[in-house]
């Protein structure tokens, strides 16, 4: 069965220092989302991308933040200089039509931790 | 705007008992309404959702979930626990008349003991 994969697992990083990760969304998907969730908080919403552009975003992602689809499979999350607070579990997801109308896939995640 | 509560950060049921995890949203549209599982080390499955028709909604391992539009709740229910229910579960509402994206809430962690 098909799945939204998502590398690395667990990253730890210096403050200040940019971070990508990565995710291999399903491959006959058209829209791609990152989420993050916060130790003890909730999955939190950060931008969706469809036509090789931003679709939506919350005013989480700031100018911090950015994402880029380079190749045919490939989305990723960039985060230009971390900060301590940037510590979460990312998730990657990915579907046909859109949220609010078919089933989000989730990847694994990627736990970052910022020290 | 739109959001979601899930009352109760932890819920602890005996194996074989009623599993009641509760959502409420507010949405100032009809929403979809969805819940999704995740076991540990895992991402998030969807369990199941509503979006039209009927308000019982039957999901994956026996669960289901009831809209109930005068209650703003979607609360959701597996008659009887089984170990491998342990999970944290969560509600997310997305807007069907625009944008993209899902809102969750906080999560609800289940434990079954034996």
């Amino acid at each position: 069965e098909p799945e939204v994969t998502q590398t690395p697992s667990h990253q730890v990083t210096q403050m200040g220092q940019e971070v990508i990760l990565r995710c291999v969304p399903i491959s006959n998907h058209l829209y791609f989302y990152w989420y993050r969730q916060i130790l003890g908080q909730k999955v939190e919403f950060l931008v969706s991308f469809y036509n090789n552009e931003i679709s939506e975003k919350s005013e989480i992602f700031d100018d911090q933040f950015s994402v880029e689809r380079p190749d045919g499979s490939n989305f990723t999350l960039k985060i230009r200089s971390t900060k301590l607070e940037d510590s979460a579990m990312y998730f990657c997801a990915s579907n046909r039509q859109g949220a609010n109308t078919g089933e989000l896939f989730f990847g694994e995640g990627s736990r970052l931790t910022v020290l | 705007a739109q959001s979601v509560t899930q009352l109760g950060s932890h819920v602890s049921v005996s194996e074989g008992a009623l599993v009641l995890l509760r959502c409420n949203y507010s949405s100032s549209v009809p929403p979809y309404l969805f819940w999704y599982v995740q076991y540990p080390n895992q991402g998030l499955q969807l369990l199941l959702k509503y979006t039209t028709g009927a308000t019982l909604v039957e999901g994956i391992n026996g669960f289901e979930a009831e809209f109930k539009k005068s209650e703003t709740s979607f609360h959701l229910t597996k008659p009887s626990a089984h170990m491998s229910d342990a999970a944290e579960y969560f509600c997310a509402v997305s807007d069907r008349g625009a944008g993209t994206a899902l809102i969750f809430g906080k999560g609800t962690t289940l434990s079954v003991s034996s």
